[in-house]
């Protein structure tokens, strides 16, 4: 019962940097989002999928790119890594129609 | 501009005792309200949400209560365990109900239950 994973966990990057935040479900859901969580604030959406095929700007869209890849994956790319998205970033996926959303562990990115 | 509030950032509370954790909300249009639950280094996990055309909803030792006149909501947990321990998030969506694709979260509340 995986639920939800996120990889990697830690990641430090290099400002200018590129990386891919992945993320997978196992629960067969049609919607996947892509949160971040900064100290002393609530969960911000960055990006979101309806489902396959489809990805929607949440909030904070600036500064990345999302690939719905099948029903299962939905990653998260920064292109060129900014200290302003040192975050931790949380996955999440429900069934459309339904009230909750389940989450992965979250990714902890510090950019330097 | 926050559209969600959670004016505490910490609570602490007696085991066995009654937590209130609070919310207020400036947008009238939100229709759903949700309380997440996380502890450190995991997800939130969902704890129990209710609609607004609704005053209350209770599952087990949480409850939820909405005021709407005052777009106001606060969870009641009773008895309080020490396993409840962790930051609360209320968050609300605006329109489509519970299938909404966009949840707007309040900053947190950190709950520590007292042995």
């Amino acid at each position: 019962n995986a639920g939800v994973t996120q990889t990697p966990k830690f990641q430090v990057l290099k400002t200018g940097q590129s990386m891919t935040l992945q993320c997978a479900q196992d629960m067969n859901h049609n919607s996947m989002y892509w949160y971040r969580q900064d100290p002393g604030m609530g969960l911000r959406l960055i990006y979101y999928s309806a489902s396959e095929g489809t990805t929607d700007k949440g909030e904070v869209p600036n500064g990345y790119n999302v690939s719905r890849l099948n029903k299962r994956e939905f990653s998260l790319r920064l292109e060129s890594a900014a200290p302003s998205q040192t975050s931790v970033y949380f996955c999440a996926s429900k069934v459309t129609g339904s009230t909750e959303a389940f989450f992965g562990q979250g990714t902890r990115l510090t950019v330097v | 501009d926050q559209q969600v509030k959670q004016n505490s950032p910490s609570l602490s509370v007696q085991e066995g005792r009654i937590s209130i954790l609070n919310c207020d909300y400036t947008n009238s249009m939100f229709d759903y309200f949700l309380w997440y639950k996380k502890y450190p280094a995991e997800g939130p996990t969902f704890l129990i949400s209710i609609s607004s055309i609704k005053d209350k909803n209770e599952d087990g030792r949480f409850t939820v209560f909405l005021n709407k006149s005052a777009k106001h909501l606060s969870l009641h947990i009773v008895p309080s365990q020490p396993g409840d321990s962790a930051v609360y998030f209320c968050a609300a969506s605006l329109g489509g109900g519970a299938g909404s694709y966009q949840l707007t979260f309040g900053k947190g509340t950190k709950l520590s239950v007292i042995p």
